[in-house]
């Protein structure tokens, strides 16, 4: 089984500092993970996965992320927020079965101050 | 379709009613799967269809809920007697073959407020 556990439901920084946004999962099998970024009134969409090879993950608007087996966490980070990145942030955890579904967390909130 | 297309987008209904919510996955998509997101919760897995096959419908919360999917294509949620924790917004996801692969397309959701 597996489970997200996402620290902080609400993080507020400065435009131009550093985002990060934590997540730490638990997988009885090699996990692929994910995080998902809503903005308001809107669906999810996919800002980046990891599933096997390197472990430093690229996605979307300047977002990165790193897999650390030895710690079990999958952090999300921005080297500088920009107003825009204002939003609500799902990590989600998936195994390879035949029945793959994505376990998401209880999100983060993101605001950016001017 | 472009897209994940859910509708109605937003739904009034009094406690007691049925409902029926529908998702219209991108086409070639195999899998497609349902959750429920309650304000300020995360997202809650209801069910995942592979064509039209159900293999994990774990997650639907009670026998009032059920949903069907036909022609592998589109699905439809059905809530009978709605009650007013039903009140969520019910987002339906469609992904070429296995998710696991290559995450998730999530459609914009269909707000149901039950009154």
């Amino acid at each position: 089984a597996q489970s997200v556990t996402q620290l902080g439901s609400h993080v507020s920084v400065s435009e131009g500092a550093l985002v990060l946004l934590r997540c730490n999962y638990s997988s009885s099998v090699p996990p692929y993970l994910f995080w998902y970024v809503q903005y308001p009134n809107q669906g999810l969409q996919l800002l980046l996965k990891y599933t096997t090879g390197a472990t430093l993950v690229k996605g979307i608007n300047g977002f990165e992320a790193e897999f650390k087996k030895s710690e079990t966490s999958f952090h999300l980070t921005k080297p500088s927020a920009h107003m825009s990145d204002a939003a609500e942030y799902f990590c989600a955890v998936s195994a390879y079965s035949s029945a793959s579904k994505i376990i998401f967390g209880s999100g983060t909130r993101l605001s950016i101050r001017p | 379709g472009a897209g994940v297309s859910q509708s109605p987008s937003n739904k009034v209904t009094e406690k007691g009613k049925d409902v029926e919510l529908r998702c219209d996955p991108i086409s070639g998509h195999t899998a497609l799967y349902w959750y429920r997101q309650s304000l300020g919760q995360g997202l809650e897995f209801l069910i995942y269809f592979q064509g039209n096959s159900a293999p994990d419908k774990s997650g639907l919360p009670s026998d009032r809920f059920s949903a069907e999917r036909t022609g592998g294509s589109v699905s439809t949620l059905t809530i009978q007697r709605t009650q007013q924790e039903d009140s969520a917004v019910y987002l339906c996801a469609s992904s070429y073959d296995r998710a696991s692969n290559y995450g998730y397309t999530f459609g914009s959701g269909t707000r149901l407020t039950v009154v």
